[in-house]
């Protein structure tokens, strides 16, 4: 274990499917962090909170709505997905977002769409 | 925009050592990280440089010339267990999140 927490691990979904990823950590961090990982491209950034606060958006579609309730908890919701949407869906934390923080993650959801 | 590269693919012997590069382009680059990620598994931080030269933290070495926009990892006394995807990952200046590379997958074999 990581320190980072998501569930569930896997997760088959319909493309008229709600459901949502969550993610937790009790490192302490203020920063939490949603990417997305496909096959043979770089980890995409999707959207960042800090000290529960959305700073950034990555033009991500609609159809993925994050939520930070808290700084230990992190939510990714989902709806009406598409096949290309299948991938491993990573949460990371860091102490602060800054430049030399290192950062912690998940072991991920992997997300199939059919 | 930024960019990162890094070989797709690195096979090496059991025992041996092997260099991972990673050339970047950015603006108000600050840092260069590497992770480690294992089949099925999170990515977990290995090493960061902020300045030119080397950085020890036992079998593994990361180096950074600021002036070349390159850094490489380094692996010695190859392990079998060291078999992973490894990404080069770039921070910027201004509270900016990290920018990854497309990882260098390793196979280490006997």
């Amino acid at each position: 274990e990581t320190g980072v927490t998501q569930t569930p691990r896997h997760l088959v979904m319909g493309m008229t499917n709600k459901k949502s990823l969550k993610c937790e950590q009790h490192l302490g961090h203020n920063a939490m962090y949603w990417y997305k990982q496909s096959a043979k491209k770089p980890l995409e950034l999707m959207f960042v909170y800090s000290l529960e606060e959305r700073v950034e958006n990555n033009s991500v579609p609609s159809r993925f709505s994050p939520e930070c309730p808290n700084s230990s908890h992190l939510f990714l919701h989902l709806h009406t997905l598409q096949p290309e949407d299948s991938a491993l869906y990573l949460c990371a934390s860091s102490l602060l977002q800054g430049a030399n923080y290192g950062y912690t993650f998940g072991s991920g959801t992997r997300l199939t769409v059919v | 925009g930024q960019s990162l590269e890094q070989p797709s693919e690195v096979t090496a012997v059991e025992g041996a050592i092997v260099q991972i590069n990673c050339t970047y382009q950015t603006s108000g680059f600050y840092g260069l990280s590497w992770y480690q990620q294992h089949d099925g598994g999170a990515p977990t931080f290995l090493s960061y440089n902020a300045l030119d030269g080397l950085e020890e933290t036992g079998r593994f070495s990361s180096f950074l010339s600021r002036s070349d926009s390159y850094g490489y990892l380094l692996l010695q006394e190859l392990q079998m267990k060291d078999s992973a995807s490894y990404f080069c990952a770039v921070s910027r200046a201004g509270n900016t999140p990290l920018v990854f590379g497309k990882g260098t997958r390793l196979s280490v074999i006997a």
